[in-house]
């Protein structure tokens, strides 16, 4: 079967960093994404990885390695305002989206 | 006004109320989905629609009956539903020659069905 694995909750203190990891195994892979989704609010888009290595967007950063199945989300100098659930999904061979069940990140001042 | 629209965002129904959801994108794309998401579990992919037409059901009971009466709306009517039934429905919409995978979320209709 096709299956995400993600953390389901993380701490991590205001002005630090935090990395997200995302492990994956399915059926084929046509891309990684990672998505934010705020309690009450729509899930937007954060990044999209399907070359190896390291994409950087601002605080955001998106790493993945396809032979080990994984990838990782590093948030720097978190702020308050990154406190949000983090959705791990890959495209499969069928261009079909399979989702991790997301990573609640509660942010401490 | 913002990409994508549901309405209304909470509803409270019992097991034989039948109602609807309704999702609207104002961004021009072309294919349109129902999404459930359940407390700590992943997304659930519940219908597809491609140019109105749909193109995924992944065997989802009769009891939620989508309609696309055109690209920008997108209905799931509901009858008859269990409690388990109860989640938060997400509309998303993506546009085919954009990068796949790339969905433009609402923000939700809160089910509780009693």
């Amino acid at each position: 079967g096709q299956n995400i694995d993600q953390p389901t909750e993380m701490t991590a203190t205001e002005g630090a960093i935090v990395q997200i990891n995302c492990t994956y195994q399915t059926s084929g892979f046509n891309g990684l994404f990672w998505y934010q989704q705020h309690a009450g609010e729509a899930p937007t888009f954060l990044s999209y990885n399907v070359l190896d290595g390291l994409e950087e967007k601002g605080r955001f950063s998106s790493f993945l390695s396809r032979s080990k199945g994984y990838s990782y989300l590093l948030l720097k100098e978190l702020q308050m305002k990154d406190s949000a659930s983090y959705l791990c999904a890959v495209l499969d061979s069928n261009y079909q989206l399979i989702w991790g069940a997301g990573t609640k990140l509660i942010i401490k001042p | 006004e913002t990409g994508v629209t549901q309405t209304p965002r909470h509803l409270v129904m019992g097991m034989t109320n039948k109602k609807s959801l309704k999702c609207e994108q104002h961004l021009g794309h072309n294919a349109m989905y129902w999404y459930k998401q359940s407390a700590k579990k992943p997304l659930e992919l519940m219908f597809v629609y491609n140019f109105k037409e749909q193109t995924e059901n992944n065997s989802v009971p009769s009891r939620f009956s989508p309609e696309c009466p055109n690209s920008s709306h997108l209905f799931l009517h509901l009858h008859t539903l269990q409690p388990e039934d109860s989640a938060l429905y997400l509309c998303a919409s993506s546009q085919e020659h954009s990068t796949p995978g790339e969905l433009f979320f609402g923000e939700g209709s809160r089910l509780t069905v009693l």
